[in-house]
């Protein structure tokens, strides 16, 4: 069965360090976002991508980067980790690009 | 204001009762509309999309009001299993992104 996975699932980090998310899709989706999670927010929107080599910044880009070299793989990289950044990060990854979009199972980050 | 606005709860309802939620949103040139459920700590699933016609699945009623720009999700016969945060997902017309609303949280209670 077609999966989006995410790892780590649980990353604890120091201020000023670099991490990277990954995340991987085998539905063969041209488009994969990442999300951020925080309680009293809806979820919002880091980076996305409709296809290799299309990357775009969204509502919440400063301090986060992605690239995109394949169909199935979009990590997310945190330059310099910021106490700000702890937070649950979704990868999803949608057919349609405003169509039904599919989760990974989220990576909860702590930023000490 | 934002642009996708829910009520946050929590519901506590009776197992059994019915139940609805809505949803406002501030975009008319919204077209795409759609009702997620997230369990606590799991990844977000869609529960249905909106149309303009309304539509049911099974216990679950979505209804679009372009007018007054809100949807809304009637739950009728509640199970405990209902319990979850439903989202609201509402599209942004200009540059295809989708906006998320900050969840109502539903508690069924035996």
């Amino acid at each position: 069965d077609a999966e989006i996975t995410q790892s780590p699932r649980h990353k604890i980090t120091e201020t000023g360090r670099q991490v990277t998310l990954a995340c991987h899709q085998t539905w063969n989706h041209n488009n994969m976002f990442w999300y951020r999670q925080d309680l009293g927010h809806g979820l919002r929107l880091i980076h996305y991508s409709y296809g290799v080599q299309d990357t775009n910044k969204g509502e919440v880009s400063d301090g986060y980067s992605v690239s995109r070299s394949n169909t199935e793989d979009l990590p997310l990289t945190l330059e310099s980790a910021a106490s700000s950044q702890t937070s649950v990060y979704f990868c999803a990854s949608s057919e349609d690009r405003e169509g039904e979009q599919f989760f990974g199972p989220g990576t909860r980050l702590t930023v000490l | 204001r934002k642009e996708v606005e829910q009520d946050p709860g929590p519901f506590n309802v009776p197992e059994g009762a019915t139940v609805a939620f809505n949803c406002t949103y501030s975009n008319s040139a919204s077209q795409s509309f759609f009702w997620y459920r997230q369990d606590c700590r799991k990844e977000p699933k869609l529960l249905m999309s909106v149309y303009s016609s309304g539509n049911e699945d099974g216990r679950f009623t979505a209804q679009l009001n372009r007018a007054s720009q809100y949807i809304s999700l009637l739950i009728r016969d509640s199970k405990l299993s209902d319990s979850a945060t439903y989202l609201c997902v509402v599209n942004r017309r200009s540059n295809y992104q989708l906006i998320w609303g900050a969840g109502t949280k539903l508690i069924i209670k035996p």
